[in-house]
């Protein structure tokens, strides 16, 4: 069965610092990606997705993230954090055998920004 | 655009009560819609997939007696927890697919809180 692994429950970084949430896959055959936020007590926003095309998607608040076959993986970066950056972030994939269909969601990492 | 909404974002109920969630989108038609739950601190898990004009599907090991979903219509899609008892607290989502923005996508409601007392 398709898997999704984010390093790190929790990652802190001061507020100016580099952001990486990291995401790995388990397929032989690329899924769509995606990376969500959700902030308290709150439904899923769409930060960006990957499907076909360029391996470097750019997404809303600054965001982006890279497409790496060879390592199976769609670490999530942000070149400055700002404190309304504070959430958790879902890495998700959307599997061949679904017909690219559903979604399953990795355990989330927790982003903590410091002043 | 896009937009999902939920009702109600928190409930309260006594256990052996029924409660029921609604799920809509506001500004496209789906004929596919989702449900997840949440449990604290932890990701979603797909519950089962509502099509509409027929019966949704459900993923491995959710009881689909206890968890009643209809999809009425084009925009509204409702998920009834029956019996509900404390373990059923959790945060429901709904997500809906929007055809014209590709079928990949998935666009979440803000989540219901259920509480069973």
């Amino acid at each position: 069965a398709q898997s999704v692994t984010q390093l790190g429950s929790h990652v802190s970084v001061s507020e100016g610092a580099l952001v990486l949430l990291r995401c790995n896959y388990s397929s032989s055959v690329p899924p769509y990606l995606f990376w969500y936020v959700q902030y308290p007590n709150q439904g899923l926003q769409l930060l960006l997705k990957y499907t076909t095309g360029a391996t470097l998607v750019k997404g809303i608040n600054g965001f982006e993230a890279e497409f790496k076959k060879s390592e199976t993986s769609f670490h999530l970066t942000k070149p400055s954090a700002h404190m309304s950056d504070a959430a958790e972030y879902f890495c998700a994939v959307s599997p061949i055998n679904t017909g690219f269909q559903k979604l399953v969601f990795g355990t989330g990492t927790r982003l903590l920004v410091s002043p | 655009g896009a937009v999902v909404s939920q009702h109600p974002s928190w409930v309260i109920c006594k256990s052996g009560t029924s409660v029921k969630i609604e799920c809509r989108s506001l500004d496209f038609q789906a004929t596919t819609m989702f449900w997840y739950r949440q449990f604290p601190k932890q990701s979603l898990m797909l519950m089962a997939t509502s099509n509409e004009g027929s019966k949704a599907t459900y993923e491995q090991g959710v009881e689909k007696d206890k968890f009643l979903i209809n999809h009425a219509s084009l925009t509204l899609s409702t998920l009834t927890v029956t019996s509900a008892h404390p373990e059923d607290s959790s945060f429901y989502i709904c997500s809906a697919r929007d055809p014209s923005g590709g079928s990949d996508t998935q666009y979440f409601g803000p989540g219901t809180r259920l509480t069973v007392l």
